[in-house]
């Protein structure tokens, strides 16, 4: 089965919005790491958060490793905000293994 | 920040051609990758490396060769190209040992025609 459950799979918000992506891993892992990706764009790194909070202006990452889960808020949502969000985890020396993503639509 | 580069950027092929992808980083990363990310199934590891010289098979790597001449360095290699390949692939580097952030390529989007 799936490794990286990611939720919802899609979101749509009115600007201003905030908004909680989910992602939940099915094995144990080492870390995990938030990406953000525009259409036919390449990715873009978030957050390599291991564990614990970290906060990059208007997002903030939580990982709670034992519980094998992680979140990712969104607050005063922005229609610059709009595209794909992909959780990822790491199990130790190897690649990343890639949940299939929330896509965000911000409209104004 | 580390700086990862991919050529070409867009790539139409053949049936059967040979096709090669490159991957230049310059961050000094130990570790490189190449996935590949289709509609439906997310990016997916097909090689990786952990140094000059080395290669090794990630989860789907039947008709990829992969090779790794020096630490900046990692190819991607289709040696007969099937329409089944046509996807965006994405490489991507890594320091040593797992724990660490991994930064990505701006990709390269293969159409086998």
């Amino acid at each position: 089965g799936q490794q990286v459950q990611q939720s919802p799979a899609s979101l749509v918000l009115q600007e201003g919005e905030n908004a909680e992506l989910q992602c939940n891993f099915s094995t144990s892992l080492n870390s995990m790491q938030w990406f953000y990706q525009r259409p036919g764009g390449s990715l873009v790194s978030l957050f390599y958060n291991p564990s614990g909070t970290k906060q990059s202006g208007r997002l903030t990452s939580t990982t709670v490793i034992k519980e094998r889960r992680s979140s990712l808020h969104i607050s005063s949502s922005q229609t610059t905000d709009s595209g794909t969000y992909l959780c990822a985890m790491e199990q130790g020396g190897r690649a990343l293994i890639f949940g299939t993503g929330t896509t965000v639509s911000v409209s104004p | 920040e580390a700086a990862v580069t991919q050529s070409p950027r867009n790539k139409v092929a053949v049936t059967g051609g040979k096709v090669t992808l490159s991957c230049n980083q310059t961050n000094n990363h130990n570790n490189m990758y190449w996935y590949r990310q289709d509609t439906g199934h997310g990016l997916r590891l097909i090689h990786y490396s952990y140094g000059a010289g080395s290669t090794e098979k990630g989860d789907i790597p039947d008709g990829y060769k992969a090779s790794r001449p020096s630490q900046e360095n990692f190819s991607l290699i289709l040696e007969l190209a099937t329409p089944s390949q046509t996807s965006v692939y994405f490489c991507a580097s890594g320091d040593v040992g797992g724990y660490a952030e991994q930064f990505f390529g701006p990709g390269t989007r293969l159409t086998v025609l």
